[in-house]
């Protein structure tokens, strides 16, 4: 059971190049989430979901976009990569939306040079 | 106002002793309370949820408080392995598909 797993741990990425970060979970959640974490500071929250089709605008979505066209994908896509969205990503998926367990992935680090 | 406040410490503190954190959230609908773990570059990791009735795992201790808008976690006889960021979480509303996190409060437990 992979749980939730996110592709590539690592990137660096130049001004202005685009890039798709994967997240794809197994354990048929309907809700998935994408955060971003800056050095110091706790989780803001990007995008999410609550199920196929569906998507919403978390607390910072500005130069990011997502889809959800199945269960157990979620990619975030990055337009125009900005030195701003220099971040740790992590994506997570939880089963309902109350009182359950946010499951997460190991994470994406960003850097935009 | 931020959703979810902590302090951010560092708590440093001998092993075998007891801490609290505390963490204030500003949307006094929110129904939804956690505690997560954080180790240095890792994922966070669920702790515990927070019930309304407080609740006790081992060693941690959750308590709500929802008149004054906070929840607490209580750790007695620290082990080194406890030193960690633990990050505050509540849900939104009237959008309870939303989970905000605070920054979290980082815990140095010393020998």
């Amino acid at each position: 059971n992979a749980g939730v797993t996110q592709t590539p741990k690592f990137r660096i990425l130049k001004i202005g190049q685009s890039m798709t970060l994967q997240c794809t979970q197994d354990m048929n959640h309907n809700y998935m989430y994408w955060y971003r974490q800056d050095p110091g500071m706790g989780l803001k929250l990007i995008y999410y979901s609550v199920g196929a089709g569906i998507t919403d605008k978390g607390e910072v979505p500005n130069g990011y976009n997502v889809s959800r066209s199945t269960t157990e994908d979620f990619p975030l896509r990055l337009e125009l990569a900005a030195p701003s969205q220099t971040s740790v990503y992590f994506c997570a998926s939880i089963l309902q939306g109350a009182n359950t367990e946010a499951f997460f992935g190991q994470g994406t680090r960003l850097t935009v040079v | 106002r931020k959703e979810v406040e902590q302090d951010p410490g560092p708590f440093n503190v001998p092993e075998g002793a007891t801490v609290a954190f505390n963490c204030t959230y500003s949307n006094s609908a929110s129904q939804s309370f956690f505690w997560y773990r954080q180790d240095c570059r890792k994922e966070p990791k669920l702790l515990m949820s927070v019930y309304s009735s407080g609740n006790e795992d081992g060693r941690f201790t959750a308590q709500l408080n929802r008149a004054s808008q906070y929840i607490s976690l209580l750790i007695r006889d620290s082990k080194l392995s406890d030193s960690a960021t633990y990050l505050c979480v509540v849900n939104g509303a009237p959008n309870f598909n939303k989970f905000y996190f605070g920054s979290g409060t980082k815990l140095n437990v010393k020998p």
